[in-house]
């Protein structure tokens, strides 16, 4: 699976939308983007994922750029309780490998 | 629709005693995945199982450990003679049939702490 690059942390005010970036430039073609997050000591939650095209659900949206070198995930009004540590993940899916690898994700600290 | 359940939620065990940990996924889905999370570090792939399958165990510890996924019941994963350095988060994810996207759904984790 491609790897990917994240910010270590970033800070966004209360009520603002937070973008967190990753990059996974060596992606191919038939690699889907993940975003996971764990809230602390809690399991990780799944967020969103795509392949080509910009996905928006109730909790955010994904914007993939057009080579697919990077993506952005955006929570549009960031609560406090959207703290916590953000995990953007590349993976191919097929029968025999399906494990997610998991990085040193984007810690994201909504202040008040 | 309940999600993914694990338990127990905390558990102590002394050197060289046994811990069974357990994982009833979604329902409907039939793939099991076991990650494990140290102090302070991320999560990493342990184990994927289909119902009484093994599929891919890479990321599982050659010694002491082993995991399960009956026809009927939890999957069990099993840790004998712990040791120390076991102590960890152990999260259970479960995913549907076989799709082109697998979307894992976690537990809440079971937490080992070895004395």
């Amino acid at each position: 699976d491609a790897k990917t690059t994240q910010p270590p942390s970033m800070d966004c005010a209360e009520g603002r939308a937070a973008n967190l970036p990753c990059n996974h430039s060596t992606i191919s073609g038939n690699e889907y983007v993940y975003w996971y997050r764990q809230i602390h000591s809690q399991g990780p939650q799944y967020i969103i994922h795509g392949l080509k095209n910009n996905e928006t659900n109730e909790m955010a949206s994904l914007i993939i750029t057009e080579d697919r070198k990077s993506s952005t995930l955006i929570l549009p009004h960031a609560t406090l309780r959207d703290t916590a540590v953000y995990y953007c993940i590349v993976r191919v899916v097929n029968m025999g490998r399906r494990a997610l690898t998991f990085g040193s994700g984007t810690r994201l600290q909504v202040q008040p | 629709n309940a999600g993914v359940m694990q338990n127990p939620r905390h558990l102590v065990r002394r050197r060289g005693q046994e811990a069974r940990l357990r994982c009833s996924p979604m329902k409907g889905h039939s793939h099991v995945y076991w990650y494990r999370q140290l102090p302070e570090e991320g999560l990493k792939f342990m184990v994927y199982l289909q119902k009484e399958n093994i599929i891919d165990e890479s990321g599982m510890p050659k010694e002491r450990f082993s995991a399960e996924f009956p026809k009927e019941g939890p999957s069990i994963l099993r840790i004998q003679q712990v040791v120390r350095g076991d102590s960890a988060a152990y999260f259970c994810a479960s995913s549907p049939s076989p799709q082109d996207t697998d979307t894992q759904y976690f537990g809440p984790g079971t937490r080992l702490t070895v004395l």
